[in-house]
């Protein structure tokens, strides 16, 4: 049975650097194939994909936000990090990671976190 | 950078069919998901790879995709259906893949 949890702050001020935790269970993240998104969806908006990591180590970005945001992975401990800096109020959103298993033009999220609702205000 | 459109709202009465549309260029050349999702949920995969279902997925849900639109078909559109749905496609041959649609409110009358 696949589980993926989201944890992190729910409240960051402006400026500062946003980190999440993406703890997971079910599957490897050394498994060929595999890897791992993040979705953000700020209130009352629609989905936003930020970043992906695969088992390999391959990193993709959103390329509106590339420069804010960096993908970890620590395959020991099951969890993948993802980092954003200069947050802004823009950046409030529901932030969800996901699971694939669905390599190249074919990827897609058949697993997803729970969501966690980050708000950025000071 | 590749634009997926989705209608902003789809009403449809119960036992109807509601039709939720994926418009891209050549977008039948992609493998195209569906995810449904509810208030205060995360989404849920309900197609995939154009027409193929999860498992515990109702058959009353299909998809198809060809030429510049691709659809997500509910057949006898029941209450427990009304939510946002959201098509996604990847690019893995761009460095700046785009994902998701912009979502489609199906209101159920």
């Amino acid at each position: 049975q696949i589980t993926l949890k989201e944890s992190g702050p729910t409240l960051v001020k402006p400026t500062q650097t946003l980190t999440l935790t993406c703890t997971f269970s079910g599957f490897s993240l050394s498994t060929s194939g595999v890897g791992v998104g993040w979705i953000r969806q700020p209130p009352g908006k629609a989905l936003e994909w930020l970043a992906l990591i695969y088992w390999d180590d391959d990193k993709r970005y959103s390329p509106s936000l590339k420069s804010r945001l960096t993908i970890t992975k620590d395959t020991s401990k099951n969890q993948v990090v993802l980092t954003m800096t200069n947050m802004d109020p823009v950046d409030t959103a529901t932030y969800y990671c996901a699971h694939s298993a669905s390599y190249g033009d074919y990827l897609h999220f058949d697993y997803w976190g729970q969501g966690t609702l980050v708000t950025v205000s000071s | 950078s590749y634009v997926l459109t989705q209608p902003p709202s789809v009403s449809v009465a119960p036992g109807k069919t509601a039709r939720i549309t994926c418009g891209g260029n050549n977008i039948g050349s992609k493998s195209v998901h569906w995810y449904q999702q509810k208030p205060g949920q995360a989404p849920v995969l309900v197609i995939y790879y154009d027409s193929d279902r999860p498992s515990g997925i109702p058959e009353r849900f299909s998809g198809s995709n060809s030429g510049n639109t691709a659809t997500l078909t509910i057949s006898r559109v029941e209450a427990g259906d009304e939510a946002d749905y959201y098509c996604q496609v990847w690019d893995s041959s761009s460095d700046h893949p785009r994902v998701f649609g912009g979502g489609t409110k199906l209101t159920v009358l």
